[in-house]
């Protein structure tokens, strides 16, 4: 069965620093992969995908993430951050070959330190 | 598109009591899911639907939980009786089909359930 770990439960880092969420996956079939964030009280919003194609993938916001296979990875990076990043940020993938579950990770939440 | 439409924003109701959270999906999405937000738990999917049909409902935590789709617009999650423990943030989100580009989920802003 796919899983995703996000391996940092939080992440401390100063403004205009650049930053990086780590995201593992396990599946045994090919995956679609999606990073979303949810800001204090409300719901989630996609950030970014990897669905096919460029292993690159830029979302809003100036986060991007890197999809490698052979790693089972997709960390979200930002070169440079700012407070209104403050949320908390959720790795997911898709849950098999056919299905339209997607199974997310137990989130990150970034604190932005001034 | 107004997204994904959840009422109400806030229920703060008894023990006991039936409890209704309604969601409007967007126009043309063919899956919905619902979730359930907690400290504890996180991010659980509690059932989903694709076409109105229910597909997977392994999530749904006991009898005292029931979803319906009656239509391709609307869609209930019901808690009778309800109870303290149930409280949480539950979240609607709906989708395309993961064979369209644009599959995706999007989410309503939440209904946060207090049960006392």
């Amino acid at each position: 069965a796919q899983s995703v770990t996000q391996l940092d439960s939080q992440v401390p880092v100063f403004e205009e620093a650049p930053v990086e969420l780590r995201c593992n996956y396990s599946s045994s079939v090919s995956v679609y992969l999606f990073w979303y964030v949810q800001y204090p009280n409300q719901g989630l919003q996609l950030l970014l995908k990897y669905l096919s194609g460029s292993t690159l993938v830029k979302g809003i916001n100036g986060f991007e993430a890197e999809f490698n296979k052979s790693q089972t990875s997709f960390h979200l990076r930002k070169p440079s951050v700012h407070i209104s990043d403050t949320a908390e940020y959720f790795c997911a993938v898709t849950a098999g070959n056919r299905d339209d579950k997607i199974i997310f990770g137990k989130g990150t939440r970034l604190h932005i330190l001034p | 598109d107004a997204g994904v439409i959840q009422s109400p924003r806030h229920e703060v109701t008894e023990m006991g009591q039936e409890v209704t959270l309604r969601c409007k999906p967007i126009s043309g999405h063919n899956s919905l899911f619902w979730y359930r937000q907690t400290m504890m738990r996180g991010l659980e999917l509690l059932i989903y639907f694709n076409n109105n049909v229910p597909i997977d409902d392994s999530g749904m935590p006991e009898d005292r939980f029931s979803a319906k789709m009656p239509n391709a617009s609307f869609s209930t999650l019901k808690i009778q009786p309800s109870e303290p423990r149930d409280s949480a943030v539950y979240f609607c989100a709906s989708s395309l089909g993961r064979t369209d580009d644009n599959y995706g989920y999007t989410f309503g802003s939440g209904t946060r359930l207090t049960v006392v």
